[in-house]
Order: structure tokens, then C-alpha cells, then sequence
């Protein structure tokens, strides 16, 4: 069964900080891993996906297969990442995407 | 711009009704989806369909149904609504390739049953 995991509820920082948000999975077949985010009042949107390797407003997160892991990193924080960030994932066999329980992210200035 | 528009932004109902929440998308996507959002829950599936009439169930498909005969709509359906069924309610829809597509929500229906 397909399943995301995302330890942690909240985390809080200061501007300039480093942030990595923790996210873990398991699925037997080959995953498709994706960070989403949700600002205030704003409707769900795709932060970054695995598969195109890119850096988004900062952020990376890397695919490790042998630990099942996606964490989503940035060196320096800023205000305006305060947000709602939800790991997912999906399959090249299925387009069925299931998200974790979501990370708030606070960064205070 | 892939626009997911859903019916509602606010219902309020009354226990025992039939209540349907409605998503229509424009972009000729095979797949939609219905999830709850729930505080410290995250986001959970209730229903997918990846195409006219088909459909699977999510992780908490129990009180709910759906309905697609059209590919741009898809409807959500609480038989007997019950006071544990408030919450957000998100669709979202997303191109039926590889599964490595990005899927784009629409705006939320907050439902309060009471």
C-alpha cells in the first residue's frame, strides 16, 4: 500500500535559517514524489516534483530510495515560506496520489 | 491556466441530508480526485477516477460516493450526512500520463454539518 509519512506537525525558525522538512514513504513499486504547498488563504499548488530534479524558490529535495526518504530543504528561510507544505506521492502504474499529514512551517523574523 | 472550480465555498447542512459537492475542470484532464482536509490529518483520498465512469476508492471512501459522466465534472456525493463529515473538501484533477503530473486544486467547500 501506498503510504507517506511526515513526522512532523510544525516547525519553526528564524529568517536565514536552514529548514528541512521530513517527509518518509513507503510503496513496493517505483514512486513518484512530489512537495505541494498551501500559503494562506491560497489554494493547494505544486512546490517541486522529484522527477524534475529542479530548485524551486529555493527548496531541493532529493529522492533516496534506500532510506524511502524526500526531505525538502532550503539553506536560508525567509517570511514569506510560512506555509503548509504536504508531501505526496503516486506510481507510474497509478496517477492515485496520496499525500501525507502536512508540515506547518513558521518562519519568524 | 488549468482553472478547478468547485460549486461551493461554504455549506452549512442539517444531519441525515443528502448533500453533493460539485467540481468542474478545464483542461480535458483524465484524472479527479475528492480529498478531506482535516487538521493534523493532512490531506485523505476518498474517491479517484482516471476516467468517464470510473472510479476507485480512496482511504476513506465509507459515506461517500461519487459520480463522472461528464469528464469535466465530478461530483461528490454524502448519501446521509453526519456531524464527522464537516470539514474542507478539496478536488483536484490532473492529466492521465505516467503519474508523475502535477495535480491543481480547486479552491476548497468548507461543509459544516449540523
Amino acid at each position: 500500500a501506498q503510504r507517506v509519512t511526515q513526522p512532523e506537525k510544525l516547525l519553526s525558525v528564524f529568517k536565514g535559517a536552514p529548514v528541512e522538512l521530513k517527509c518518509n514513504y513507503s510503496y513496493s513499486g517505483s514512486p513518484e514524489l512530489f512537495w505541494y504547498v498551501q500559503y494562506s488563504r491560497q489554494r493547494l499548488q505544486l512546490l517541486l516534483r522529484h522527477i524534475s530534479r529542479e530548485s524551486i524558490k529555493g527548496f531541493t529535495a532529493d529522492l533516496n530510495k534506500g532510506e524511502t526518504s524526500f526531505h525538502l530543504k532550503k539553506p536560508f528561510a525567509q517570511e514569506e515560506d510560512s506555509a503548509m507544505y504536504y508531501c505526496a506521492l503516486s506510481s507510474h502504474n497509478t496517477d492515485k496520489l496520496i499525500f501525507g499529514t502536512g508540515t506547518r512551517l513558521q518562519v519568524f523574523p | 491556466d488549468v482553472k478547478v472550480t468547485q460549486s461551493s465555498r461554504y455549506l452549512v447542512k442539517r444531519t441525515g441530508e443528502k448533500v453533493f459537492l460539485e467540481c468542474v475542470q478545464d483542461m480535458d484532464h483524465e484524472n479527479m480526485f475528492w480529498y478531506r482536509q482535516d487538521p493534523g490529518l493532512g490531506l485523505r483520498l476518498i474517491y479517484f477516477s482516471y476516467d468517464v465512469k470510473m472510479k476507485e476508492k480512496g482511504d476513506i471512501p465509507e459515506g461517500y460516493s461519487v459520480s463522472r459522466e461528464k469528464k469535466e465534472r465530478f461530483s461528490l456525493i454524502l448519501e446521509s450526512a453526519s456531524t464527522n463529515q464537516t470539514s474542507m473538501y478539496l478536488c483536484a484533477s490532473s492529466p492521465g500520463t505516467s503519474g508523475a503530473t502535477e495535480a491543481f486544486f480547486g479552491q476548497g467547500t468548507r461543509l459544516t454539518v449540523v
